[in-house]
């Protein structure tokens, strides 16, 4: 079974409004750790924003937040205001107790229009 | 301050020839990876260390990889022979050992190697 599932190939979006990426993630593990990488056309992985299972607010950053929803094993990127340099792959990832890796998923790749 | 660094940036080679691609990770990391990029099967980790020893490989493909750390600052990453099939994006990456002070295991990317066999 797949531990990280992005549901959605593409999202487009139009500048200025905010989208939702979809991630959801399977362990028994209680202790992990989420993580959304952006990935521009350029290549380069960039982290953007993390959240630790035990963390009782949902992470921001910017203009990045992250909805956690414990009990659905979801962990969805939501991106305000979006903006054209925001169009990249974006890949959502998980690390579990005890280990140092990144499991990541296939990502999402987002096209914001003008 | 430095990020990851990895050379060559492009590498185009013949079948059956030998490929070394190289790491530098960030200096005090103590953690290192290497990731392969595909269109068909995406990021999947190769092999990993921690404080320059290899703790899991199972991701290596075949006999035709290795991957060494003879140093905390330098890493290799060699196919041989290569095949067309080996032909994607290698990325090196580094962090620091999760719980580390405040810590998330954030991993750091290098720009990646863009490996094409004709």
């Amino acid at each position: 079974a797949q531990k990280i599932t992005q549901t959605q190939p593409g999202m487009f979006v139009q500048e200025k409004e905010a989208v939702t990426l979809d991630c959801t993630y399977d362990t028994s593990d209680q202790s992990y750790g989420l993580f959304w990488y952006k990935q521009p056309s350029s290549g380069e992985m960039i982290f953007l924003i993390y959240q630790g299972s035990y963390d009782e607010q949902n992470a921001t950053e910017g203009r990045y937040s992250l909805n956690f929803q414990k009990a659905r094993k979801s962990a969805n990127l939501v991106i305000s205001a979006s903006q054209l340099g925001d169009s990249a792959m974006y890949f959502c990832a998980m690390r579990e107790l005890g280990y140092s890796t990144l499991t990541f998923g296939k990502g999402t790749m987002l096209l914001v229009s003008p | 301050d430095a990020g990851v660094i990895q050379s060559p940036r492009h590498e185009v080679t013949e079948m059956g020839q030998e490929v070394t691609l190289r790491c530098k990770p960030i200096s005090g990391h103590n953690s290192l990876f290497w990731y392969r990029q595909t269109m068909m099967r995406g990021l999947e980790l190769l092999i990993y260390f921690n404080n320059n020893v290899p703790i899991d490989d199972s991701g290596m493909p075949e006999d035709r990889f290795s991957a060494k750390m003879p140093n905390a600052s330098f890493s290799t990453l060699k196919i041989q022979p290569s095949e067309p099939r080996d032909s994607a994006v290698y990325f090196c990456a580094s962090s620091l050992r999760p719980g580390q002070g405040t810590n998330t295991g954030e991993l750091f990317f290098g720009e990646g190697s863009r490996l094409t066999v004709l």
